[in-house]
């Protein structure tokens, strides 16, 4: 089974509002990453948190890890309908993917 | 930031032929690199974890035979499909793990590799 496991699996929105994905993972870790995948194109690296971090931010994102919950979200504020793409996470234990959350912005 | 290139991009081919695919790590040393493929619309899934100088460990249903993966080096790894079939049409996307900032793994993901077998 995979070792992130993305919720909600779809998620639409208009453009400005703010989108939040979370994910899930079994084991302990060292990191977590996620990553955005626009449609029939290649995996882009978003943000990378350290397990020792509880929050970080990069532009328009917000990344949080709990890992005694063994959980993180990403937000996207004042979301574009060019963040509409599907995101993943995946931890530095298991490289396997969840079904990634689909973000549908409108615009 | 580290990259991580993939040859070629685009590949069509016969069925019955096999393709080779290769994946680079530019400016780092990969110690390990993982093969992925997604079909349309799907997740990525991972079909082996290559350690250069040994051999791949590949995942539950992934045929070895099929999908030969060699790791010569430590920027290089190449997935060679063999007797390619319609059905192994996908999006294969590799990537490369090294040493990040601050002494902890991070992965790098190849730009993916469209096979089409007609």
């Amino acid at each position: 089974s995979q070792q992130g496991e993305e919720d909600p699996q779809a998620l639409s929105i208009q453009e400005g509002e703010n989108a939040t994905m979370n994910c899930s993972y079994k084991t302990s870790i060292n990191n977590l990453q996620w990553y955005r995948q626009n449609s029939g194109r290649g995996l882009v690296h978003l943000i990378l948190i350290r397990s020792n971090e509880r929050e970080k931010h990069s532009g328009r994102l917000r990344v949080t890890l709990d890992t005694s919950k063994k959980s993180s979200s990403l937000l996207i504020t004042a979301s574009r309908a060019a963040d509409t793409a599907s995101y993943f996470c995946a931890t530095d234990y298991d490289m396997r993917f969840g079904a990634g959350t689909r973000l549908t912005v409108k615009p | 930031g580290a990259v991580v290139s993939q040859h070629p991009s685009r590949v069509i081919c016969k069925s019955g032929t096999s393709v080779k695919i290769e994946c680079r790590s530019l400016d780092f040393q990969a110690t390990t690199m993982f093969w992925y493929r997604q079909f349309p619309k799907q997740s990525l899934m991972l079909m082996a974890t290559s350690n250069e100088g040994s051999k791949a460990t590949y995942e539950q249903g992934v045929e070895k035979d099929k999908f030969l993966i060699n790791h010569a080096s430590l920027t290089l790894s190449t997935l060679t499909v063999t007797s390619a079939h319609p059905e192994d049409s996908s999006f294969y996307i590799c990537s490369a793990v090294g040493l990040g900032g601050t002494n902890s793994y991070e992965q790098y993901f190849g730009p993916g590799t469209r096979l089409t077998v007609t």
